[in-house]
């Protein structure tokens, strides 16, 4: 398996545009979550998602921000519009619902000018 | 607030040393623990869990240690090699939920 697959590696956008980051869980697995990296903060767990159905977004910052899994091998985070502060770095992560153990993709570089 | 600390930003060891990287939690709901391990420009790995029921954890080079008194872990390399050269994450949390709180990391640098 190819692991979790990110895209687009990197993304530059101006302030106010939309931006969209997509993720490929690995086959099989059934719980999904995002995650953004920052300096101050580490890695925040924005949502996460069992078998399609997000079930906590409580890391959701704003609702400029929202998350989509239409089925299980696809999801999406989008920012809508987008502003400097959400410079960071987004990860997706994948697991199987009964193992403790995620898998990280290599993660989207987000820089908002 | 915070609700898992990882108080030391950096780390710098000697190769053959022994590297300690420490976690502070506080929320005693937690019962599951893991530590990633983080290289430039890639997702974090898994390296080692452990369960509250556990107070010790090992594999390889690499042992786990909680305290659940003090609601503390760390991890500790043995010996570190230049390799170990990474950012380590610590995350705890509800195994029931599979919601994991991370730490904002500590960059070890293991010197050769």
């Amino acid at each position: 398996d190819a692991g979790v697959i990110q895209s687009p590696r990197h993304e530059v956008t101006e302030m106010g545009q939309e931006v969209t980051l997509r993720c490929k869980p690995i086959s099989g697995h059934n719980s999904l979550f995002w995650y953004r990296q920052t300096m101050m903060r580490g890695l925040e767990l924005l949502i996460y998602f069992n078998n399609n159905v997000p079930i906590d977004d409580s890391g959701m910052p704003e609702d400029r921000f929202s998350a989509k899994m239409p089925n299980a091998s696809f999801s999406t985070l989008k920012i809508q519009p987008s502003e400097p502060r959400d410079s960071a770095v987004y990860f997706c992560a994948s697991s199987f619902w009964t193992e403790t153990e995620a898998f990280f993709g290599q993660g989207t570089r987000l820089t908002v000018v | 607030d915070q609700q898992v600390k990882q108080n030391s930003p950096s780390l710098s060891v000697q190769e053959g040393r022994i590297s300690i990287l420490n976690c502070d939690y506080t929320n005693s709901m937690f019962d599951y623990f893991l530590w990633y391990k983080k290289y430039p420009a890639e997702g974090p790995t898994f390296l080692i869990s452990i369960s509250s029921i556990k107070d010790k954890n090992e594999d390889g080079r690499f042992t786990v240690f909680l305290n659940k008194s003090a609601k503390h872990l760390s991890l500790h390399i043995v010996p570190s090699q230049p390799g170990d050269s990474a950012v380590y994450f610590c995350a705890a949390g509800d195994s029931g939920t599979y919601k994991y709180i991370f730490g904002t990391g500590t960059r070890l640098k293991v010197l050769a």
